[in-house]
């Protein structure tokens, strides 16, 4: 079955200090995923996506097809930063659309 | 432009009555997405619409589900018969193109429901 797993669910950092938010998942192909950040009290929103090789707010995540990883990285963490994370994988097959997400990791940058 | 807007924002409802959450999506947008979100779980998929065809409903996690999209545009997710479990973050999301890799998926601010 496809899933994925986000297995922090609270990161705690120092401001200045690298941050890595983790993300595995499970699927039998080449996957695409995306990371998608929700800051207090504001909605969802995408933070980046593989297939774009972007770097948004800092941020950078690689896809290690071994490890089965899209770990979230930033190497000076900023206390805007602070947010709920969701890795999410999305799956189109059979006319259907959809995105299965991680439980998510609340990120906490302290000054 | 306004985004996807969602009403009403916070519901309270007595266990066993019905609930209906709308969903405005952003114009022109083919596709339509609802999801639930339970307390401290990431957003589980509950159906989709390319225009007004409901696509995929294999997400409702019962009979008592219902979602619809008559004209291609709002949707409206309704519950019946609410149970205690029923209660979480309903969000709605919104996409130019469907589910791609290019193009994004816009979400809205959500419905908290509490079913007491």
């Amino acid at each position: 079955a496809q899933r994925v797993t986000q297995p922090e669910k609270l990161l705690s950092v120092f401001k200045g200090a690298p941050v890595e938010l983790k993300c595995n998942y499970s699927y039998s192909g080449s996957p695409e995923l995306f990371w998608y950040v929700q800051y207090s009290r504001q909605r969802l929103q995408l933070l980046l996506r593989h297939i774009s090789r972007e770097s948004i707010k800092g941020f950078t995540a690689d896809l290690n097809k071994g490890e089965t990883s899209f770990h979230l990285k930033k190497p000076f963490a900023q206390e805007e930063d602070s947010a709920m994370y969701y890795c999410a994988l999305p799956l189109t097959q059979g006319g259907s659309e959809k995105l299965v997400f991680g439980k998510g990791t609340k990120l906490t940058v302290n000054p | 432009g306004a985004g996807v807007s969602q009403s009403p924002r916070y519901k309270v409802a007595k266990r066993g009555q019905d609930v209906a959450l709308r969903c405005d999506p952003i114009s022109g947008h083919v596709s339509l997405f609802w999801y639930q979100q339970a307390l401290g779980q990431g957003p589980e998929f509950l159906t989709y619409f390319q225009n007004e065809a409901q696509l995929d409903k294999s997400g409702l996690p019962s009979d008592r589900f219902f979602a619809e999209r008559p004209e291609g545009s709002v949707s409206t997710l309704k519950i019946q018969r609410t149970q205690q479990e029923d209660s979480a973050v309903y969000l709605c999301a919104s996409s130019s193109q469907g589910l791609s890799l290019y193009y994004e998926q816009y979400f809205g601010p959500g419905t908290r429901l509490t079913v007491t």
